[in-house]
């Protein structure tokens, strides 16, 4: 069963700007991942934030969790053409590595 | 270079066709997965494997089989009795332990019912 569930929206943003989208989980979790995929393409992992932890940056990436609410958001801070891919969310519960992934947000960044 | 391997990148198949989806891992990883990824789905767990010659459904094995002879292999095979197999099939593996960690993808293969 899908625990992962992001926001499903396409998000289409003008280069420069930031880019926010969401994900909603419904059971407990030892982590939560964020994943991108180009058009056609495998996924590549971006940033896991583990259970214990609120907040977690890579590079131009912000990801916050909210264990309470059981939601997380990615953020892409000062997008660029390249960023343009569909993002998803995934959860993994603890005792296995069933990684269970959302709908994906698709996301378009104008040049 | 290290990394997971899926071929055919393209796959066609008649109607009532067996057909087998190869994966292959220079990881070292335990444990590996199939996905399905329909448009507006999401990625969907079709079996994974975390040992050797041990492998256990996802939420959407009918109509799949796999097998897990060695560990940098796993492949699929989409049988007959999948009646809607048209979809991107993505392999992924990761390592196992109490800590769970990212998973590695393939490129994927897009797999289409003439």
């Amino acid at each position: 069963s899908q625990q992962g569930e992001e926001d499903p929206q396409a998000l289409s943003i003008q280069e420069g700007e930031n880019a926010t989208m969401n994900c909603s989980y419904k059971t407990s979790i030892n982590n939560l991942q964020w994943y991108r995929q180009n058009s056609g393409r495998g996924l590549v992992h971006l940033i896991l934030i583990r259970s214990n932890e609120r907040e977690k940056h890579s590079g131009r990436l912000r990801v916050t969790l909210d264990t309470s609410k059981k939601s997380s958001s990615l953020l892409i801070t000062a997008s660029r053409a390249a960023d343009t891919a569909s993002y998803f969310c995934a959860t993994a519960p603890y005792g296995n590595n069933r990684l269970a992934f959302g709908k994906g947000n698709q996301v378009v960044v104008i040049p | 270079d290290g990394g997971i391997t899926q071929s055919p990148k393209y796959l066609f198949r008649k109607e009532g066709q067996n057909v087998t989806l190869s994966c292959e891992q220079n990881l070292n990883h335990d444990a590996m997965y199939w996905y399905r990824q329909d448009p507006g789905q999401g990625l969907r767990l079709i079996y994974y494997s975390q040992i050797v010659n041990d492998f256990q459904k996802g939420d959407i094995a009918e109509g799949y089989s796999v097998s897990r002879e060695k560990k940098e292999s796993f492949p699929l095979t989409v049988t007959s009795a999948q009646k809607n197999p048209t979809a991107f099939y993505l392999c992924a593996s990761s390592i196992l332990g109490p800590r769970n960690t990212e998973a590695f993808f393939g490129q994927g293969t897009r797999l289409t019912v003439v």
